[in-house]
């Protein structure tokens, strides 16, 4: 299967600023897969990632917000804008090839 | 609007029993059914995973179970281990869908010696 590097594992950043999280796949995919997955809590997908095209955002997430790139089949990044303190969470990448979908291990983001 | 609803929440099994969560859908376009596996600071990795055409599939001590017609399925741990202690989650995902997956809302296993 798939191995998805994701980094960074985790940040402390300051509320009104913005992180870029990168995720690289060890092989070439097309569909890639941005999650939240608050303390204790289940995943949620943010969006979804196609190369060459606009990402397509799940109810309650919108681009200004968390604006994501693909500018290859193996590499996608998203970006957590203007934090406040309710981002804090954990961000999964997934992808989605012949053996399912495979995450990254995440990134845990605390904003203070 | 939540599309698959997982139970129990938390689950207390002793070492050798057997482990079950269940879990149900609304969609039925879904057409694949995983589990996951989650261990604290990881991210989820696939357990087993099962599609509508069968009704059981197993791969050594966990079992899925499919019932198409209630729109349920569900995991079996067979000789539940300290070291099947983690965070499991369900999920479904149709593949007209762009591939979406859903996640359940995930069952704490403690497996005690």
């Amino acid at each position: 299967s798939a191995v998805i590097s994701q980094k960074p594992s985790r940040d402390i950043c300051q509320r009104g600023t913005s992180l870029t999280i990168q995720c690289q796949v060890d092989s070439q995919v097309t569909m890639m897969f941005w999650y939240r997955q608050q303390p204790g809590q289940s995943l949620t997908l943010i969006a979804t990632a196609n190369q060459g095209s606009e990402a397509t955002y799940e109810s309650g997430f919108v681009i200004d917000k968390f604006p994501i790139s693909r500018p290859n089949l193996t590499f996608s990044t998203l970006t957590v804008s203007n934090m406040s303190p309710e981002d804090s969470s954990i961000y999964l990448c997934s992808d989605y090839g012949a053996d399912g979908y495979t995450f990254g291990s995440g990134t845990r983001l605390t904003v203070v | 609007q939540q599309q698959v609803k997982q139970s129990p929440q938390s689950l207390i099994v002793q070492k050798g029993g057997i482990s079950i969560i269940n879990c149900a859908y609304e969609n039925t376009a879904f057409d694949y059914f995983p589990w996951y596996q989650q261990f604290p600071g990881k991210g989820p990795a696939l357990l087993i995973a099962i599609r509508p055409d069968v009704s059981e599939k197993k791969e050594g001590r966990f079992t899925i179970s499919f019932n198409k017609s209630a729109k349920q399925f569900s995991l079996h741990i067979m000789d539940s281990q300290p070291g099947d202690s983690a965070t499991y989650f369900c999920a479904a995902s149709d593949s007209g869908g762009y591939n979406k997956l859903i996640f359940g809302a995930g069952t704490r296993l403690a497996v005690h010696p």
